[in-house]
């Protein structure tokens, strides 16, 4: 059982396209993030999100908290954007400690 | 800013050997963790610390164990390394308890066992 699905899984696209990855979880959250990995393995943050909206430059994130559905969109595509998008959720309602559940990953590609 | 650095980006080690991959976070977080990443996969929790000398497994424990001796330090050993290990290793820290909303992750440790 999967609590965060994303799609779709691989996406390819041209360099200025607008570009939206789908993220749904399961479980009762207090924060859900989206990641960015690069080749090479780093993960950095790029928003973390309990409600509503954000946007930092040509990325905006938003999460509908009622429908458990968040998307990051990306608008005027670029080649340095490829890379894989992982969408996270912080559950504190878990028995365990982990708390954090992760999709398997969004690898887009942008061709110029 | 925080920083979470892992020892090691990439390591080739034979079948069997022992190894050791080690992780230090320089912001005295209570929280930190070990996880593989493969294709397809995602990020499969191994081990979770939430404090010195506490530990808790994850979803794939089987083949690894782990030490947390100084908080700002945990370790993750292979002790007999098998094929199927050959993995992108990835440690990460947080705050604990409820304000602990972000996790920071290292560079990730490439390893490859032959």
């Amino acid at each position: 059982k999967n609590e965060v699905e994303q799609s779709p899984q691989n996406l390819t696209a041209q360099e200025g396209e607008f570009i939206t990855i789908n993220c749904s979880y399961s479980v009762g959250i207090s924060a859900l993030h989206w990641l960015q990995q690069h080749p090479g393995g780093g993960i950095v943050s790029l928003f973390m999100l309990s409600s509503g909206k954000k946007k930092h430059g040509r990325l905006i994130a938003t999460i509908n908290i009622q429908e458990k559905h968040s998307s990051l969109h990306i608008t005027a595509s670029h080649p340095r954007d490829s890379a894989v998008y992982i969408c996270a959720v912080r559950s504190p309602f878990t028995n365990t400690g982990n708390q954090f559940y992760f999709g398997t990953g969004t690898s887009l590609t942008v061709i110029p | 800013d925080v920083k979470v650095t892992q020892s090691s980006r990439y390591l080739v080690k034979r079948t069997g050997e022992k190894v050791f991959l080690e992780c230090v976070q320089d912001m005295d977080h209570e929280n930190m963790f070990w996880y593989r990443q493969d294709p397809g996969l995602g990020l499969r929790l191994i081990y979770f610390s939430y404090d010195v000398k506490m530990k808790e497994k994850g979803d794939i424990p089987e083949g690894y164990s782990v030490s947390r001796e100084k908080k700002e330090r945990f370790s993750l050993i292979l002790e007999s390394a098998s094929t199927n290990q050959t993995s992108m290793y990835l440690c990460a820290s947080r705050v604990g308890g409820d304000s602990g909303n972000t996790i920071y992750f290292g560079e990730g440790s490439w390893l490859t066992v032959v």
